[in-house]
């Protein structure tokens, strides 16, 4: 119940379209769903996180889609680019503070290339 | 300002050796992680500490200890290490107090190489 399911492992998408990664959840008491980006030979970085009390959430280019009854959420790249290339992970969280259940359940990640 | 920093950043060691990874955050922030990353399988919660002397284990704890005498320092130490702990660790910070976005910031990571 504490797994995040992240698909698909791999993705590779022309300069310009649309990259779309996907991540399923089973605990319906997870109420934090923030998205990392990480490029090679760096640590991971916030991207954008949204909290199901809201169907979407865009920064950019980047958008996160909350499918609360089907305990399902993704990440869509728009006009992605090169320099969008890295791997990508979803997570989930409780969001109380202090002990285990603050903490974040990572994805297994997206590896994205955007060939130019 | 530094942010978080991690050292040293490449490691090779032997079997049955110790080994201690440093991280060191300049934020003040009062939680600190420490994850190991591995093809396959994303990233995994070694330890976290809510606060100094405040420690507790994560989804993969065994083989590790970790120690927490200073808000700013969180060391991981393999006390014997083995093959299987080969990876790539990662410390990372979080403020609670900065409600919601619940970030946490991470270091630039140490590639560990056990022989």
């Amino acid at each position: 119940q504490q797994q995040v399911k992240q698909s698909p492992q791999s993705l590779i998408v022309q300069k310009g379209g649309i990259s779309i990664i996907n991540c399923a959840y089973e605990n319906t008491a997870f109420d934090y769903f923030p998205w990392y980006q990480q490029f090679p030979g760096k640590g991971p970085a916030l991207l954008i996180a949204i909290r199901p009390d809201v169907s979407e959430k865009k920064e950019g280019r980047f958008t996160i889609s909350f499918n609360k009854s089907a305990k399902q959420f993704s990440l869509h790249i728009m006009d992605s680019q090169p320099g969008d290339s890295a791997t990508y992970f979803c997570a989930a969280s409780y969001m109380n503070y202090g002990g285990s259940q603050g903490n974040l359940i990572f994805g297994k990640g997206t590896k994205l290339s955007v060939k130019p | 300002d530094a942010g978080i920093t991690q050292s040293p950043r490449y490691k090779i060691t032997e079997t049955g050796r110790q080994v201690t990874l440093m991280c060191h955050q300049t934020w003040s922030h009062s939680y600190m992680f420490w994850y190991r990353q591995d093809l396959g399988h994303g990233l995994r919660l070694i330890y976290y500490s809510a606060a100094a002397d405040i420690t507790d284990k994560g989804e993969v704890p065994d083989g590790y200890v970790v120690s927490r005498s200073k808000t700013e320092n969180f060391p991981l130490t393999l006390e014997s290490a083995t093959r299987s702990q080969t990876s790539v660790y990662f410390c990372a910070s979080s403020d609670y107090a900065k409600r919601p976005t619940y970030e946490q910031y991470f270091g630039p990571g140490t590639r560990l190489t056990v022989t």
